[in-house]
Formats: structure tokens, sequence, C-alpha cells
């Protein structure tokens, strides 16, 4: 069955970096394009960056863009979040979801909390 | 960039009641439309893609419908387990790619 493990999250000053991951399996990772999507706890649900199969399109949100990288390892099935010049306003939990037929397949997130 | 608004924010419904959702994008998504549900403590689930398709084991008493700019999600009998937050959410499925959800509406028992 699908599965998606988000990993690296935690406390970090403002300015720091962080780096996210995200495991696969259970179907072909290298066949889809996969997604970060971020919520404050108690709050909405915010899209943060995609990448696509073919790993060379990536596009993210204003909010992030130039301070967030996603990539991804097609070998290990892995995706991966770069997080740099950390905010407050990016403590959020931050989950990987795969794209099929809209996010069909979501972890269970990883809680990130930008604090000094 | 589309803008995704819900209505209400907060229905209140009683077990068995039909529960009816509605979500604008405020320029056209075709069908580009899915329906997630989350309740506390959870990732979101897919309900609904392409506006009106149930997601894989997802109860026939939730109903999708709409195109273009105006959509509903409808709960024909509403159980005790559905009593979460549900947000629509436009999404692309080749690149660019642009993702964006609305601010959810709260079912909760009345």
């Amino acid at each position: 069955q699908v599965q998606l493990l988000e990993s690296g999250g935690g406390v970090v000053q403002p300015g720091r970096s962080l780096r996210l991951s995200c495991a696969a399996s259970g179907f072909s990772f290298s066949n889809y394009g996969m997604n970060w999507v971020r919520q404050v706890p108690g709050k909405g649900l915010e899209w943060v960056a995609v990448i696509w199969n073919g790993g060379g399109d990536r596009y993210y949100a204003d909010s992030v863009k130039g301070r967030f990288t996603i990539s991804r390892d097609n070998s290990k099935n892995t995706v991966h979040l770069q997080m740099d010049s950390l905010r407050a306003e990016d403590t959020a939990i931050y989950y990987c979801a795969r794209i099929h037929r809209a996010l069909d397949y979501w972890g269970q997130g990883t809680l990130v909390t930008v604090s000094s | 960039e589309v803008v995704m608004t819900q209505s209400p924010a907060t229905l209140s419904v009683s077990p068995g009641e039909r529960a009816t959702l509605s979500c604008r994008a405020s320029q056209s998504v075709s069908v580009n439309l899915a329906w997630f549900q989350q309740k506390p403590g959870q990732a979101p689930r897919l309900l609904i893609y392409g506006a009106s398709t149930r997601a894989t084991g997802i109860p026939a008493r939730f109903s999708g419908s709409g195109s273009g700019t105006e959509f509903t999600l409808t709960i024909s009998s509403l159980q005790s387990e559905d009593f979460a937050i549900y947000y629509c959410h436009h999404y692309s499925n080749r690149p660019p790619g642009e993702f964006t959800f609305g601010p959810g509406t709260t079912v909760d028992n009345k």
C-alpha cells in the first residue's frame, strides 16, 4: 500500500535551516509528482512546493520562493524540502503528498517550530 | 492566482441530515477541483477529485458537483464520523502546477 513518511522536523531558531524528508513506498515513485503542504496547527492548508516526476520542474508558493528548495532522489524514493532563512511564520506541520488525480496520498506530517 | 472561497464557515447538522458545502473559485478551474476531509490530529483525506469522482474507498453518501467556478460537496445522510473540516482544493496534474486550498468548512453537530 502507498505510504509516505515525513521526518526532519523540530525546533529551530529564526534564520537557521532545516531539511525535511519524505520516504515513499508502495508505488512507482519516479512516475509521480510530489508536493509539500503545510498547516499551522488549528489553521488551514497552504501549498508550499511541487516537484514533478521528471525532477526538473519545480514550483513554489510566493511565501517560500527563494528560501525553500524541493528535490527528489528517485533511487531512494525520497523527496526533500530544504528550508533556509526560516521565519516564525514558517512554523507549521509539513505534509508531503503524492499527485495523482489530485493529492491522493498524504503522510502524517512533521512539525517544524521556528522560535528563539 | 486562483483564490478559493468556501461557505458557510461552519455548518451545524444533525446525524442523518443532508449537508451541502459550497466552494467558489475566483476564475475558472474547469473540473480540477478536489475535496478533502480532515479530522483533528490527522492528515487530510481525499474525498472527491475531478469535481465529482469519489476517491477509492469513499462512501457513496459523499458526492461532488460543479465546474468552472462553482462547486458543491453533498453528504446525503450525515454520519457521526463525518463531523470534520472540509477543504476544497484547486490542483494541476501537469507542470507548472497551481495548487490552492479554500479556507475550509467545519461541519459540527447541531
